[in-house]
C-alpha cells in the first residue's frame, strides 16, 4: 500500500527565504504527482502536477522535481511571503487515474513577516 | 474550465440524522469521482471512489452502509452520511476525474 511522508511537518521562516519542502513516497509505480496548498479551513488548491515521465514542473516562484525511482518529491519556494503560509500537501495517483489519491500530512508554513 | 463544485458548504446536524452532500463537475463528465474525508489537523484520506452507472468502491475501514454513494450521472455523485453522529463531524471533499483530479471546495459537517 502506497505511503506518502512529508518533511517537515512545520516549519516557520522569515520572508525572503528560500524554502525546500520535501514529500517521499514508498512504491515508485505512480502515475503523477501533485503539490496542493490549502488554506485554513478551506479547500485544495493545486500547486503543481508532475507526470510520471517528468523531471519537474514550475510555476512562477514554485519548482516541483520528481524522481521516481526513489519515491522522492521536493517543492522548492523562492522567496517566500507571508502569503505563501498555508500546509503544502503532497499526494501521489496511480492507474492513470483510476485511482484515488494518496495523500501525505502536509508541511504547515508560517513565513515571518 | 474543470470546475467542480459541492453543496452544502457547511453543515450542522443533530445526531441521527442523515446528512447529503452533493459533488458536481460544472463544465465536463467525469465517469470517476472520489469522496475523502479530513479530520482536523489531520490529511486527506480516501473514503470512496463513485463510479457512474454502478457501485461505489469503498477503501478499508469505510462503512459502506453508513457512507451512501450515489453516482446517478456523468455530473453528479452524492455522499449521504446516514444516522450520523459526533464521530462524523469532518471535512468531506470530493474530486472529478479528468486524466487528473479536480477537488471541489469541500463540506464541513458538524453533527452534534
Amino acid at each position: 500500500k502506497q505511503e506518502v511522508t512529508q518533511i517537515p511537518a512545520a516549519l516557520s521562516v522569515p520572508e525572503g527565504e528560500n524554502l525546500v519542502l520535501n514529500c517521499s513516497f514508498t512504491d515508485s509505480a505512480i502515475y503523477n504527482l501533485q503539490w496542493f496548498r490549502q488554506d485554513p479551513g478551506k479547500g485544495l488548491t493545486s500547486l503543481l502536477l508532475i507526470q510520471s515521465s517528468q523531471r519537474e514542473q514550475t510555476s512562477g516562484r514554485l519548482n516541483a522535481s520528481l524522481d521516481k525511482s526513489s519515491g522522492r518529491s521536493t517543492l522548492y519556494i523562492a522567496a517566500s511571503q507571508p502569503g505563501d503560509s498555508a500546509t503544502y500537501l503532497c499526494a501521489v495517483g496511480a492507474r492513470g487515474g483510476a485511482d484515488g489519491l494518496t495523500f501525505g500530512k502536509g508541511t504547515h508554513l508560517i513565513i515571518q513577516p | 474550465g474543470a470546475v467542480v463544485s459541492q453543496h452544502p458548504s457547511r453543515v450542522i446536524c443533530k445526531s441521527g440524522t442523515s446528512v447529503k452532500i452533493e459533488c458536481r463537475s460544472l463544465d465536463f463528465q467525469a465517469t470517476t469521482m472520489f469522496w475523502y474525508r479530513q479530520f482536523p489537523k489531520q490529511s486527506l484520506m480516501l473514503m470512496a471512489t463513485s463510479n457512474e452507472g454502478s457501485k461505489a468502491t469503498y477503501e478499508q475501514g469505510v462503512e459502506k452502509d453508513k457512507f451512501l454513494i450515489n453516482h446517478a450521472s456523468l455530473t453528479l455523485s452524492t455522499l449521504t452520511v446516514t444516522s450520523a453522529h459526533p464521530e462524523d463531524s469532518s471535512f468531506y471533499i470530493c474530486s472529478a476525474n479528468l486524466g487528473t483530479q479536480y477537488f471541489g471546495p469541500g463540506t464541513r459537517l458538524l453533527v452534534l
